[in-house]
């Protein structure tokens, strides 16, 4: 069963407008997430991560929030720029996973020119 | 760069035959895992190791196993492989940190296909 969903699979933004990505997950015990960006025929690289004592949590063009109440966080890219388009997997982890990592289907980001 | 290499990042090989990719790290990482690939799926954690000699299993670990004898290396292993474990797979490290924080750090990725 996935504990951690992304239910677009792919999105389009116009070149300087908000891209806003979304994930979702099950398990309440997940404390600690993350979000991946991915070209093709490269590896994940990592993006940002929230703790979960936080709502927010900014780095430039990217911020994470998370509402732990509806176990929802988003990634928003502003502004956005070609070279964001990529495959954005969110990833987490729990007091009760140990080691474990969950990550997301992914969703494919096209930023437009 | 993370410090990851991957070997072999491509193979092509027929079913029932022993496959075994391998993991090298020169970032003395304690944490060493093995993802999966496939479209609609994400990314599924096959192993992982938390040090020499010490590994786990992940969701989908059945038809495959794993080997670690030192620190930098971490050797995935098919014994029989099956068409339905053609994917790409991801080696990604992790260092202990004193919270429970602590991101992965991927390879470049082995894409191996099963005829």
């Amino acid at each position: 069963d996935q504990q951690v969903k992304q239910n677009s699979p792919s999105l389009s933004v116009q070149e300087g407008r908000i891209s806003i990505l979304n994930c979702d997950y099950t398990n309440s015990m997940f404390d600690y997430f993350l979000w991946y960006k991915k070209y093709p025929a490269e590896g994940p690289t990592f993006l940002i991560s929230i703790s979960s004592i936080k709502d927010k949590n900014e780095d430039g063009r990217f911020t994470v929030f998370l509402n732990k109440s509806a176990k929802h966080l988003s990634l928003h890219i502003v502004p956005s720029q070609p070279g964001d388009s990529a495959v954005y997997f969110c990833a987490a982890r729990g007091r009760n996973t140990g080691n474990q990592f969950y990550f997301g289907t992914g969703t494919s980001l096209t930023v437009i020119p | 760069d993370a410090g990851i290499t991957q070997s072999p990042r491509h193979k092509v090989t027929e079913t029932g035959t022993p496959v075994t990719l391998r993991c090298h790290q020169t970032e003395n990482h304690r944490y060493m895992y093995w993802y999966r690939q496939d479209p609609g799926h994400g990314l599924r954690l096959i192993h992982y190791s938390y040090g020499v000699k010490d590994t786990d299993k992940g969701e989908v670990s059945d038809g495959y196993s794993v080997s670690r004898s030192k620190t930098e290396d971490f050797l995935l292993t098919l014994e029989s492989a099956t068409s339905s474990q053609t994917s790409v797979y991801f080696c990604a490290i992790r260092g202990s940190t004193g919270t429970n924080t602590g991101e992965l750090f991927f390879g470049e990725g082995s894409r191996l296909t099963v005829l």
